[in-house]
């Protein structure tokens, strides 16, 4: 199946600093979704962009859904200790079927050093 | 509180021996999913299920098996385990998959041992 490519697949930065990650795909979405991933746990939602544009914000993290509605980014202000994980973008085409098929991105790994 | 359940959370099994992992949603959603998640690999998605006695095949779906009898539950059954499908499994869920505003809820993962 189709995966969306997302980058970069590591990073491993100090407490305090921001953090950017993004997707990409060839092929246009209707719907971008974050997911962060703990150790040993599921995949949770961390924010839901449905317009070409928006720009999101739940606490320290920021997302936006690209213009050209083929990528979308995840920022994180001022990162803690807690931030670490697997972020997963995960986006759903236009008439994707009937189904709410989402397509993964294949994530990051969060790395913050107090 | 809403939540997905999964159980059990570790498994180990020996090879063809029949096993089931149940899933459970008390969110009244109509579409559930099993997705397994291997390194390098991110989350394929092996059976879906758009609501009861609705089921189809994702991307992985050899070796697997699904029923959905009633709503709230969505059991994903391996009727002869292989050692590769060790992996971590998750059930998700969501409200409709007519709803494009309806986002999956992931449950907490199975890790299935299979030797």
């Amino acid at each position: 199946g189709q995966q969306l490519n997302q980058s970069p697949q590591s990073m491993f930065i100090q407490e305090g600093e921001d953090v950017s990650m993004n997707c990409t795909s060839s092929s246009i979405f209707n719907t971008w979704l974050w997911y962060k991933q703990d150790p040993g746990e599921g995949p949770v939602l961390l924010i839901a962009l449905y317009k070409a544009g928006e720009l999101t914000s739940n606490g320290r993290l920021t997302a936006q859904f690209g213009i050209t509605r083929k990528d979308s980014f995840l920022n994180i202000s001022a990162s803690i200790p807690s931030d670490v994980g697997i972020y997963f973008c995960a986006g759903q085409r236009p008439g994707g079927g009937a189904t709410n098929k989402l397509i993964f991105g294949t994530g990051t790994l969060l790395a913050v050093q107090p | 509180e809403a939540q997905v359940t999964q159980n059990p959370r570790y498994l180990i099994t020996v090879t063809g021996k029949k096993l089931t992992v149940t899933c459970s949603q008390n969110m009244n959603h109509e579409y559930m999913s099993w997705y397994r998640q291997d390194p390098g690999l991110g989350l394929r998605q092996i059976y879906y299920s758009m609501n009861v006695e609705v089921t189809d095949k994702g991307d992985v779906p050899e070796g697997y098996k699904v029923s959905r009898k009633e709503k709230r539950n969505f059991p994903l059954i391996l009727e002869s385990p292989s050692p590769n499908q060790t992996s971590l499994y998750f059930c998700a869920s969501s409200l409709g998959w007519r709803d494009r505003g309806s986002p999956l809820h992931f449950g907490n993962g199975t890790r299935l041992t299979v030797t």
